[in-house]
């Protein structure tokens, strides 16, 4: 079974710091594309970040640009985004999906974390 | 950038009646447009990709159809478990753009 557990979010003044993480099991996870999403509060899904199977390559949405990094593990089956120079604006509950397999063309997400709650807040 | 418009914002359908939803790219995206719906306080499931693709274990009646810039996704019998918010993503660039969603309520 396919299963993306996150964790890392919580509380964060603006202007902090925060790394998420999110570890996979059920599939192998150094062939797969990987990528992070968000909600704010109320409000319709934004892409943010894309990285290839080996890590050659990162995509990142201009709202994050220069200040998210994703990275990953593929030994601890890990993926990983350190988000930096928080604002309120970045409230929100983020998710990591699952990309394609690097045998197969791009396809969108099939299986997503549970998501993870951050707050920039004083 | 592309732009993905969905219309519309809220669509009202009884159950077993047919729902259609719309997304309209800004820029051709071929066929790269997958379907998602989302219920509150769940993650995204993917319905729909290739633009009519089924993914895994999506009944038959979810449909997707379209190519180039304009798309549709068609519930053919509403279950009380397909209302929900539902929103397309374009995968034939960077970045990887949602429309904002269309919120599928009962009647």
């Amino acid at each position: 079974e396919v299963q993306l557990v996150q964790s890392g979010g919580g509380l964060v003044p603006p202007g902090g710091s925060l790394r998420l993480s999110c570890t996979a099991s059920g599939f192998t996870f150094r062939t797969y594309s990987m990528n992070w999403v968000r909600q704010a509060p109320g409000k319709g899904l934004e892409w943010l970040s894309y990285i290839g199977s080996t890590t050659n390559f990162k995509y990142y949405a201009d709202s994050v640009k220069g200040r998210f990094t994703i990275s990953r593990d593929n030994a601890k089956s890990s993926l990983f985004l350190q988000m930096n120079s928080l604002t309120d604006d970045d409230t929100a509950v983020y998710y990591c999906a699952r990309g394609s397999d690097v045998t197969v063309g791009a396809r969108p997400s099939e299986y997503w974390g549970q998501g993870t709650l951050v707050i920039v807040s004083s | 950038e592309i732009v993905m418009t969905q219309s519309p914002a809220t669509l009202s359908v009884s159950p077993g009646e047919r729902a259609t939803l719309s997304c309209r790219a800004s820029q051709s995206i071929s066929s790269n447009l997958g379907w998602f719906h989302q219920k509150p306080g769940q993650a995204p499931r993917l319905l729909i990709y290739g633009a009519s693709t089924r993914a895994t274990g999506i009944p038959a009646r979810f449909s997707g159809s379209g190519s180039g810039t304009e798309f549709t996704l068609t519930i053919s019998s509403l279950q009380s478990e397909d209302f929900a918010v539902y929103y397309c993503q374009q995968y034939h660039n960077w970045p990887y753009t949602f429309g904002q969603g269309t919120n599928l309520e009962i009647k």
